[in-house]
């Protein structure tokens, strides 16, 4: 099974405010998806990554997938108290080929 | 259309009982997978099938058992339940593992 390692598991900031959130793994992803996860319902996609180098926008998130399809990374702008919640990152290639499996996720928090 | 749904939403059970979870999906998805979640972590690949007939391991299998008789039906079962069972139980269903993830509503149990 592909490990896919997340940091920082929690992240504690004020509205206004930038962060980062990592995933990586040491096999190579055939490709990574990013959920979120609000309390009390499921996960649900914001976006999908395929080819190395590639960058997603989707508003104020900007996904990006390393060249060597190892590493993925979601950079929010701007947070705001609605971006709460459970970031996940999960993948169904490399060791976990045919099944999907996710990462242990990143708790935000933004503060008015 | 009704996506993916998960029956029961709460249940209370004691040590050593039985129980069925159920999942239903009427999008015709071919890939079905269960997850369990605890407090503040990710979610953990229990079982999945690729299609009707065919079940496989996730990372957590032991204390679980499922069964894939129709496209449309992925029902997980605990034969004894033990309070390490604990959990918020998710079923997701998608064309292939690599592609978007539905989930259900998810099934809250408390094993005591």
């Amino acid at each position: 099974t592909q490990l896919l390692e997340q940091s920082p598991q929690f992240l504690s900031i004020q509205e206004g405010e930038n962060l980062t959130v990592y995933c990586n793994s040491s096999s190579v992803f055939s490709s990574l998806q990013w959920y979120r996860q609000e309390p009390g319902e499921g996960p649900v996609l914001l976006v999908t990554v395929v080819t190395g180098g590639e960058v997603k926008k989707l508003k104020r998130l900007t996904f990006q997938f390393g060249d060597a399809r190892k590493d993925s990374s979601l950079h929010i702008t701007a947070a705001q108290p609605g971006d709460t919640g459970l970031y996940l990152c999960a993948s169904a290639g490399g060791t976990s080929y045919g099944k999907l499996t996710f990462g242990q996720g990143t708790i935000l928090t933004v503060h008015p | 259309n009704a996506g993916v749904t998960q029956t029961p939403k709460f249940q209370v059970l004691k040590t050593g009982q039985s129980m069925t979870l159920q999942c239903a999906q009427d999008m015709n998805h071919e890939y079905m997978s269960w997850y369990r979640q605890d407090p503040g972590m990710g979610l953990r690949l229990i079982h999945y099938s690729v299609g009707a007939g065919i079940t496989d391991q996730g990372e957590v299998p032991n204390g679980y058992n499922v069964s894939r008789s129709t496209t449309e039906d992925f029902p997980l079962r605990l034969l004894s339940a033990a309070p390490s069972q604990t959990s918020v139980y998710f079923c997701a269903s998608s064309r292939r593992p690599e592609e978007t993830q539905y989930f259900g509503p998810g099934t809250r149990l408390l094993v005591l």
